[in-house]
């Protein structure tokens, strides 16, 4: 079985501010990790995913993302921070046919 | 291009009451899921179709869900028998699976928000 935690509840932060926002997963199996975004009243929508490879993963609105194996991480990052980023984040890892999701992050960014 | 489309994309019924949500997933994408959201949760996976057959379900699709995907191509959820705690949002995906895990990646649509009365 495998299970995702997001730490963080709801993190603030100001308009161009750089954030973080914390994922860890355990598994017993090789995982694949995905972040969506969802925002209000809206499907999620994929921001990115690590299959395999370069530790390192790039997604979409300038957001990145870095798998950390030993610490069974997968912390999502953006330089700096927009008003439209303003969204619930979730992270999920699929290690067989479904994704496992966690509890979500709501991203507020304040003018 | 056309993403995965849900309707309704409300529904507000009455406790008892049948309900019966539909779900288009991308065009030739063989796989298709449903997933529950409840307020502020992540999704939960409820059952997925692999073309027409239904290959897994969850313990939480009691036996007052049913899920049916007859042509491979749309999908419908049917909660008999309402209740409260079924208020949720509904969401559906799909995905191009292949047989390979490490290329599947799961579109989601814009979820159907039930509320039952």
């Amino acid at each position: 079985a495998q299970s995702v935690t997001q730490l963080d509840s709801q993190v603030p932060v100001f308009e161009e501010a750089p954030v973080e926002l914390r994922c860890n997963y355990s598994s017993s199996v090789s995982v694949y990790l995905f972040w969506y975004v969802q925002y209000p009243n809206q499907g999620l929508q994929l921001l990115l995913k690590y299959l395999s490879g370069s530790t390192l993963v790039k997604g979409i609105n300038g957001f990145e993302a870095e798998f950390n194996k030993s610490q069974t991480s997968f912390h999502l990052r953006k330089p700096s921070v927009h008003i439209s980023d303003t969204a619930e984040y979730f992270c999920a890892v699929n290690a067989g046919n479904m994704l496992t999701f966690g509890g979500g992050t709501r991203l507020m960014v304040k003018p | 291009d056309t993403g995965v489309s849900q309707d309704p994309r409300h529904k507000i019924t009455k406790r008892g009451q049948n309900v019966t949500f539909r779900c288009d997933p991308i065009s030739e994408h063989n796989r298709l899921y449903w997933y529950r959201q409840t307020l502020g949760q992540g999704p939960e996976f409820l059952t997925y179709f692999q073309n027409e057959a239904q290959l897994e379900k969850s313990r939480l699709l009691s036996d007052r869900f049913s899920a049916e995907r007859p042509k491979g191509s749309f999908s419908t959820l049917e909660i008999q028998r309402t209740e409260q705690g079924d208020s949720a949002m509904y969401l559906c995906a799909s995905s191009p699976f292949n047989g390979d895990r490490l290329q599947e990646t799961q579109y989601f649509g814009p979820g159907t928000r039930l509320l039952v009365l």
